[in-house]
């Protein structure tokens, strides 16, 4: 079993849809988790961090459920611009703050 | 705009080449990270550092080996290209606990290409 496992994409959606992402851990010494953005062919680069209380940022909303070792991401309002591959990552403390990154979920957004 | 670059961003090169891909970030943090993908496919870890001096392997086996001699240094090496190793290489930084968000902050990539 993965570490890190994500829903197997891709996602084709239409603007304005609503769409999740579920990340499931199995580490449960994991301490920091978030959510990265990869564009085709470009370096992965953060999208937000999740914490345990959830938090959003705009049209992003992140949710932890440590009991479940579960991550999510929604996104509202898909633009065509939101269409990448997000990453699920987790930091391992106790091996060393070692990052474990899912395998990604491709999203597509379509006018 | 995250402080971390790698050198160079594509290199074409013969089988049997010794290679030397350059990672530097200019942010102090202590960890670094090699990571390998391939097009369309998952990020797999190949090397990481705690910090100077401290240098292991990752998930996915792999033929190039990496050094830690400075905080703000930390090169991949490939001794003998194969066609193989052709892939993106992706090194990333982030700091300990102690030093801040532990986000991890990546560098362009090195897209290679053994011929």
């Amino acid at each position: 079993r993965k570490e890190v496992e994500q829903d197997p994409g891709p996602f084709n959606v239409p603007e304005g849809a609503t769409v999740a992402f579920n990340c499931t851990y199995s580490n449960s010494a994991s301490q920091s988790f978030f959510w990265y953005r990869q564009d085709c062919r470009k370096e992965p680069k953060l999208l937000m961090s999740v914490y345990s209380s959830g938090n959003e940022d705009g049209r992003f909303t992140a949710q932890l459920n440590r009991a479940s070792q579960y991550i999510s991401l929604l996104i509202r309002d898909s633009k065509l611009s939101d269409s990448a591959t997000y990453l699920c990552v987790v930091n391992l403390y106790n091996q060393g703050g070692k990052l474990i990154f899912g395998q990604g979920t491709e999203l597509s957004v379509k006018p | 705009e995250a402080d971390i670059y790698q050198t160079p961003r594509y290199l074409v090169i013969g089988t049997g080449k010794k290679i030397t891909l350059e990672c530097s970030q200019t942010m102090g943090h202590d960890k670094m990270y090699w990571y390998q993908q391939d097009p369309g496919m998952e990020l797999h870890l190949i090397h990481y550092s705690y910090g100077v001096n401290s240098t292991e392997k990752g998930d996915l086996s792999s033929e190039s080996t990496v050094s830690r001699i400075r905080t703000e240094h930390f090169p991949l090496t490939l001794e003998s290209a194969r066609p193989s190793h052709t892939s993106q290489y992706l090194c990333a930084s982030s700091p300990n606990p102690g030093q801040g968000n532990t986000e991890a902050f990546f560098g362009q990539g090195t897209r290679l290409t053994v011929v």
